[in-house]
């Protein structure tokens, strides 16, 4: 099975900060990654797909970057709306997987 | 617009069986693959199955093989989960989500709905 390892886990930030959140894969998926924004009590909801593709509706200041197992995920300016959990998944595989999750909370 | 809703969560003894089921609407339901992924309290997701667009193709996470069973009928335009042998770790919130393509991952999510397993 491919192993996704998210970091940070925990990250607490400014509105207005730039963050980034990194996913490493245990072997090569190209680009078959995606990620998603889960709040709290809420459905997850996909930001990126294909690594580096914004989901339609989702705003331009949410970028993911990355092909093989290095994959990174940037909020150029982190908004009140932004304080969630977000989890990497892998598509290249059975079984999906996804990454254990990294909470942004404000500082 | 895609939409789906999950039904069928609630209470269960260990060892006992739930069926989990999720409409789907705003969408050809029979062109695309479909999706299960839970979330235990206050943790991470876990993707536990999938079945192709026809029912043909199955598959399943190691936690859940034997137990669960994934199907789907076309015509009613839903997706079904049959949970069986439930034990106290399976307690957790059940996703159904669209698998767009190998590239696109999940989209649209259900709401999700808590299956409890406990004495």
């Amino acid at each position: 099975d491919i192993q996704l390892t998210q970091s940070p886990s925990f990250l607490s930030a400014s509105v207005g900060d730039r963050v980034t959140i990194t996913c490493r894969a245990s072997q090569d998926i190209t680009y078959f990654l995606a990620w998603y924004q889960q709040s709290a009590g809420k459905a997850p909801r996909l930001l990126i797909y294909a690594a580096s593709t914004l989901q339609s509706g989702v705003p331009s200041r949410f970028s993911g970057s990355g092909s093989g197992t290095e994959f990174t995920l940037t909020i150029a300016s982190l908004q009140p709306e932004d304080f969630a959990t977000y989890y990497c998944l892998q598509l290249d595989s059975y079984p999906r997987t996804f990454g254990g999750g990294t909470t942004i909370e404000i500082k | 617009e895609a939409q789906l809703v999950e039904s069928g969560g609630g209470l269960v003894r260990p060892g006992g069986s739930q069926r989990l089921s999720c409409a789907a609407s705003g969408f050809t339901f029979n062109t695309y693959s479909m999706i299960w992924v839970r979330q235990a309290p206050g943790k991470g997701l876990e993707w536990i199955s999938y079945i192709s667009s026809s029912g043909n193709v199955i598959y399943y996470a190691d936690s859940v093989r034997g137990r669960f069973t994934i199907s789907r009928d076309n015509a009613g335009n839903s997706l079904y989960l049959q949970m069986t042998s439930l034990r106290v770790e399976d307690t957790a919130v059940y996703f159904c989500a669209r698998h767009q393509t190998m590239a696109e991952g999940f989209d649209p999510w259900g709401q999700g709905t808590l299956v409890t397993v406990s004495s």
